[in-house]
């Protein structure tokens, strides 16, 4: 059982390329989420869905696209990077938006020069 | 706006000692409360959730209680051992479909 797999790992971008990290579970879960985590400001809420075709905004939506076809798979697009995208990102799953049974992926590390 | 403050932001402690880990919350309008436990270079790990209508919760050597009137949980590891060193990250939530709120962290450190 893989849970949450995210790909790639590390990334290094240049100012406005694009690119998108991968997110997919094997766990049938409707919800799925994406975090971003910065020294000293935590974990923060990019974009979530429900299921599959319905997706929202969280916290600090602003420079990222998520789409959601599949239950499974739960892409982050990164429009045109900005140094302030680097980051480490956290995609999570959970069977309902109670964010009971959290699983997080091992995260992707991304630096935006 | 809900706020998480955890304190310490670090503890450094012998092995075998008992330990409490701290975080309040501005808004106690939450459903629920939970604490992660994050390794270097890794992702979180969900450790205990508490219900809002629930007062504590334990797995083995933890015990997460929760006071929502007062908005604070603790987080309870009793004789500690090496491998307990991680951070660790309390979060709520408002209401289901909301998002998680996370504190910041307290980083553990457990010397043998």
């Amino acid at each position: 059982n893989a849970g949450v797999t995210q790909t790639p790992k590390f990334q290094v971008l240049k100012t406005g390329q694009s690119m998108t990290l991968q997110c997919a579970q094997d766990m049938n879960h409707e919800y799925m989420s994406w975090y971003r985590q910065d020294p000293g400001m935590g974990l923060r809420l990019i974009h979530y869905s429900v299921g599959a075709g319905i997706t929202d905004q969280g916290e600090v939506p602003n420079g990222y696209n998520v789409s959601r076809s599949t239950t499974e798979d739960f892409p982050l697009r990164l429009l045109s990077a900005a140094p302030s995208q680097t980051s480490v990102y956290f995609c999570a799953s959970s069977p309902t938006d109670t964010n009971e049974k959290l699983f997080f992926g091992s995260g992707t590390q991304l630096s935006v020069l | 706006k809900q706020e998480v403050t955890q304190i310490p932001a670090a503890l450094s402690v012998p092995e075998g000692e008992n330990l409490v880990l701290n975080c309040s919350f501005t808004d106690s309008a939450i459903y629920n409360l939970q604490w992660f436990r994050q390794d270097p270079g890794k992702g979180l790990t969900s450790l205990l959730l508490i219900q809002s209508s629930q007062r504590e919760q334990t797995s083995g050597r933890l015990n997460a209680s929760l006071d929502k009137s007062s908005g604070r949980s603790t987080l309870y590891i009793a004789a500690s051992q090496p491998g307990d060193s991680a951070t660790y990250l309390c979060a709520v939530i408002r209401l289901p479909g909301t998002a998680l709120i996370f504190g910041k962290g307290t980083t553990l450190s457990v010397s043998s």
